[in-house]
């Protein structure tokens, strides 16, 4: 079955740029989301089709795609990141969606 | 606004079924794909199944394939995950999510005996 691949952990202090990163063999045909999830609250999305930031949400937030690769990139990350992340996206049929595994971000 | 209320999680015992709803307000429901997914105590969210607007079809994991039924009632505005043979590794919080962006808040069901 199709996975999707992020690193469990990520720590940056306050304002420096954080990077999560997501492989997957379909990324490259099929759009990725990221959410936002903090502790015992329903997630919430932060970056759209690669790359497209929903209202509301800060502009620190930005999504980028390089083949089986996509990346969120917080810059100047603040405290109130800290977060788990986690990307969404579906395999090459487009009926079958995956999480990647999550990403704790620490900033401090 | 886009507004998503799960409901009908609870505590079952192991082998039982249930049947988890959630209502939806704020846009037009036929429109838009609907997803289920699931988040185990202290683990990361899972992609269950989804159905297309219109019902025509229905995609599952391998994880529930069999055991679990999405539907809808387009005319209720209301999605439904019908789970049967529930074990303990189903007990988690159920999140419905239209298409890839709006989520509920999410209903805990509990599978104990």
């Amino acid at each position: 079955s199709y996975e999707l691949t992020q690193p469990p952990s990520v720590s940056v202090s306050p304002g420096q740029t954080a990077r999560i990163t997501c492989s997957g063999d379909a990324l490259p045909r099929k759009f990725a989301y990221w959410y936002q999830q903090k502790s015992g609250q329903a997630p919430v999305l932060v970056i759209y089709e690669d790359n497209k930031r929903p209202s509301g949400i800060p502009d620190r937030f930005s999504g980028s795609n390089s083949g089986t690769m996509v990346t969120l990139t917080i810059s100047g990350a603040q405290v109130e990141d800290e977060a788990d992340y986690y990307c969404y996206s579906t395999d090459s049929s487009g009926n079958h969606w995956v999480f990647g595994g999550g990403t704790k971000l620490t900033v401090l | 606004q886009v507004q998503l209320v799960e409901s009908g999680g609870g505590v079952v015992q192991p082998g039982r079924s249930l049947r988890l709803s959630c209502a939806a307000s704020g846009f037009t429901f036929r429109s838009y794909t609907m997803h289920w997914v699931r988040q185990a105590p202290g683990k990361g969210l899972e992609w269950l199944a989804l159905i297309y607007y219109d019902g025509s079809s229905q995609f599952y994991a391998d994880s529930v394939k069999g055991r679990f039924t999405i539907s809808r009632d387009n005319s209720k505005n209301t999605l439904y995950l019908q789970m049967t043979s529930l074990r303990a590794e189903d007990t988690a919080t159920y999140y419905c999510m239209r298409d890839s962006t709006y989520w509920g808040q999410g209903t805990l069901v509990t599978v104990s005996s």
